[in-house]
């Protein structure tokens, strides 16, 4: 069965520095996103991403952050310089439409980013 | 702000019993899904409902959502160890280009 992917499942980093948290969608997807769930908390919307750009975004989503679909397969999540608050676990989904059409969103299974 | 609060937030209870999860919301949705995660993993999808007053089945889940696409309820049968595990709705409102809102979940423990 096809699911999403993602690498790398742990990331430890240092305050400051740029990290990159890669997924691979399911193959006839076409819609993106991320999310993030801070321990204990609930799972929150960072960004959605459609034929090449952002459809929508939350107000989590700041400048630090940034998305891409380098080639037809990966979708990658950019933060910039991390700060300690980052730290959370980062969920790639896809889904064949938007959910606001009731487009069933598939989750990966998730990388934890640690900022020290 | 829309905010889907579910409840009870924790639930233990013996294998055999039955349960109801809920979840609530004073607005409207499209559509809602239901998943279930694991510690340290992404939800799993478990059922999507769109049309008020709709009712699925999955083995011994049944999935309701509201006449006004509001709120939507979980009603496990005769619980098993296995169904242990946190239980997530998430809704997506009309127009939403994926902006799923998550509810923060019910626990639910099932004791053999």
């Amino acid at each position: 069965e096809p699911e999403v992917t993602q690498t790398p499942s742990h990331q430890v980093t240092q305050m400051g520095q740029e990290v990159i948290l890669r997924c691979v969608p399911i193959s006839n997807h076409l819609y993106f996103y991320w999310y993030r769930q801070i321990l204990g908390q609930k799972v929150e919307f960072l960004v959605s991403f459609y034929n090449n750009e952002i459809s929508e975004k939350s107000e989590i989503f700041d400048d630090q952050f940034s998305v891409e679909r380098p080639d037809g397969s990966n979708f990658t999540l950019k933060i910039r310089s991390t700060k300690l608050e980052d730290s959370a676990m980062y969920f790639c989904a896809s889904s064949v439409r938007t959910s606001g059409s009731t487009g069933e969103q598939f989750f990966g299974p998730g990388t934890r980013l640690t900022v020290l | 702000t829309q905010l889907l609060e579910q409840s009870p937030q924790f639930l233990s209870i013996q294998e055999g019993e039955n349960l109801t999860v809920y979840c609530n919301s004073s607005s409207v949705f499209s559509s809602l899904q239901w998943y279930r995660q694991e510690p340290g993993e992404g939800p799993v999808l478990l059922v999507t409902v769109v049309t008020g007053g709709e009712v699925k089945k999955l083995k011994r889940l049944t999935f309701q959502f509201g006449d006004a696409r509001k709120d939507s309820s979980l009603h496990i049968t005769a619980a098993q160890p296995g169904d242990t595990g946190l239980y997530l709705c998430a809704g997506a409102s009309r127009g939403s280009q994926g902006n799923l809102i998550f509810g923060k979940g019910t626990k639910l423990s099932v004791k053999p």
